[in-house]
């Protein structure tokens, strides 16, 4: 149930883009993109939902594949605050809502 | 955005004991609040799905005598671990649904049992 995201762990110098994936072996209803710092509680960057409506941040964009039940974030020229552990969520049948399995990204001068 | 509070931010307890960890939407109601536990270098993993006026759905494997949760109000839940043990220490974290899709999460709660 618990989407499985990829990589585990990328780093980055600054301006460098970055793509993170999550894939869910469920039928998806919506994904969420969240960043967490250390000690801190996850932070809300971006919802997807089925039929294609986006909501979000700026610089960081994400795509939804439906049928494949994938989703991508992008982050582009990255920047030190970028630091962090991302999560993808997803809403599977049932209105539950589960947590992936986390990408850290560390952003690097 | 909306603001979510958690109370108290750390608590160290212990073992046997009880401890209530309360979980409040400041400028919204929330029908719905879910609460999270997440251990050092883990994800989040869901623990109940909470609603208003109603019993609380837990996941597969939480027991629910032991993380008791109540939503009493569209403002407040709480989660009270009982008898709690060493193998309960960790980050607690609560979220209270807004927008039908959007969650907003609380601060967390980091309980340690001696």
């Amino acid at each position: 149930q618990q989407p499985v995201q990829s990589p585990q762990a990328v780093i980055l110098r600054e301006g460098e883009d970055a793509v993170i994936n999550c894939s869910s072996s469920k039928a998806l209803y919506s994904v969420h993109w969240y960043r967490q710092k250390h000690g801190e509680a996850p932070v809300f960057l971006m919802i997807l939902l089925k039929g294609g409506e986006q909501k979000g941040h700026e610089k960081i964009s994400a795509s939804f594949n439906e049928k494949k039940q994938q989703s991508s974030l992008y982050l582009t020229a990255s920047q030190l605050s970028y630091s962090g552990t991302y999560f993808c969520g997803t809403v599977q049948l049932g209105n539950q809502f589960y947590f992936g399995t986390g990408t850290s990204l560390t952003v690097i001068p | 955005g909306a603001v979510v509070s958690q109370h108290p931010s750390w608590v160290i307890c212990k073992s046997g004991t009880s401890v209530k960890i309360e979980c409040r939407s400041l400028d919204f109601q929330a029908t719905t609040m879910f609460w999270y536990r997440q251990f050092p270098k883990q994800s989040l993993m869901l623990m109940a799905t909470s609603n208003e006026g109603s019993k609380a759905t837990y996941e597969q494997g939480v027991e629910k005598d032991k993380f008791l949760i109540n939503h009493a109000s569209l403002t407040l839940s709480t989660l009270t671990v009982t008898s709690a043990h060493p193998e309960d220490s960790s980050f607690y974290i609560c979220s209270a649904l807004w927008d039908y899709y959007e969650q907003y999460f609380g601060p967390g709660t980091r309980l340690t049992v001696t």
